[in-house]
């Protein structure tokens, strides 16, 4: 069974940067075929892609927040990071990662419960 | 970015009932669509991927359809465990992006 789990702070101050880690359960980060990806959600809206990283290392960001996002892979500790830099209070989410098998089921199979995360000094 | 229209946002149905909603993409995403459901507090549940195919453990009350920019997700007869919102989403091209979500609430 595959279960991914969210961690990181749940206040950062404003212009801080946020690190959140997403931890892999059942399954290697290096899996081929693999894209993992973070999203976010802030409260009554819908659900945001931010970033993907893959099994080969490819790395893709959203255009709008390209600049403030770094997403990587600590493979000794199978877990996906994601960086945001110079956070604002408009980043109050909660911040989700997913996995998205390439082929096959072509979409965001498992999601993690996520992590909320509220920007205020 | 590829936008993503649903509708209707909201909408007020009894058991028993069959309900669409629609999602139309600001161009042709060929079928690289997505449907998920999902409860207040809790992360989107898959539901529908590649337009149309049921994914794993989904009732079989659920159904997707269409292609090029428009999409429906069916409902042929709503179960209480149904009332949530719903979000479609296009993998078709980067930046991934998702509809504003439709919320299905009893009557």
């Amino acid at each position: 069974q595959v279960t991914l789990k969210e961690s990181g702070p749940a206040l950062v101050k404003p212009t801080q940067t946020l690190t959140l880690t997403c931890s892999f359960s059942g399954l290697s980060v290096s899996s081929t075929g693999l894209r993992a990806s973070w999203l976010r959600q802030p409260p009554g809206q819908a659900p945001e892609w931010l970033a993907r990283i893959d099994w080969d290392e490819d790395k893709f960001y959203s255009p709008s927040l390209r600049t403030r996002l770094t997403i990587s892979k600590d493979t000794s500790k199978n877990q996906v990071v994601l960086t945001m830099t110079n956070m604002d209070p408009v980043d109050t989410a909660t911040y989700y990662c997913a996995r998205m098998p390439v082929g096959g089921v072509n979409a965001f199979d498992i999601w993690g419960q996520g992590t909320v995360v509220t920007v205020s000094s | 970015d590829i936008q993503m229209t649903q509708s209707p946002s909201s909408l007020s149905a009894s058991v028993g009932d069959r309900i669409s909603i629609t999602c139309r993409a600001s161009q042709t995403i060929n079928s690289y669509l997505n449907w998920y459901q999902q409860k207040p507090g809790k992360a989107p549940n898959l539901l529908i991927y590649a337009a149309s195919s049921l994914h794993s453990g989904v009732p079989s009350r659920f159904s997707g359809s269409g292609s090029g920019t428009d999409f429906t997700l069916t409902i042929s007869s709503l179960q209480p465990e149904d009332f949530a919102t719903y979000y479609c989403q296009q993998n078709y091209d980067i930046p991934w992006t998702f509809g504003r979500g439709t919320k299905v609430e009893i009557k």
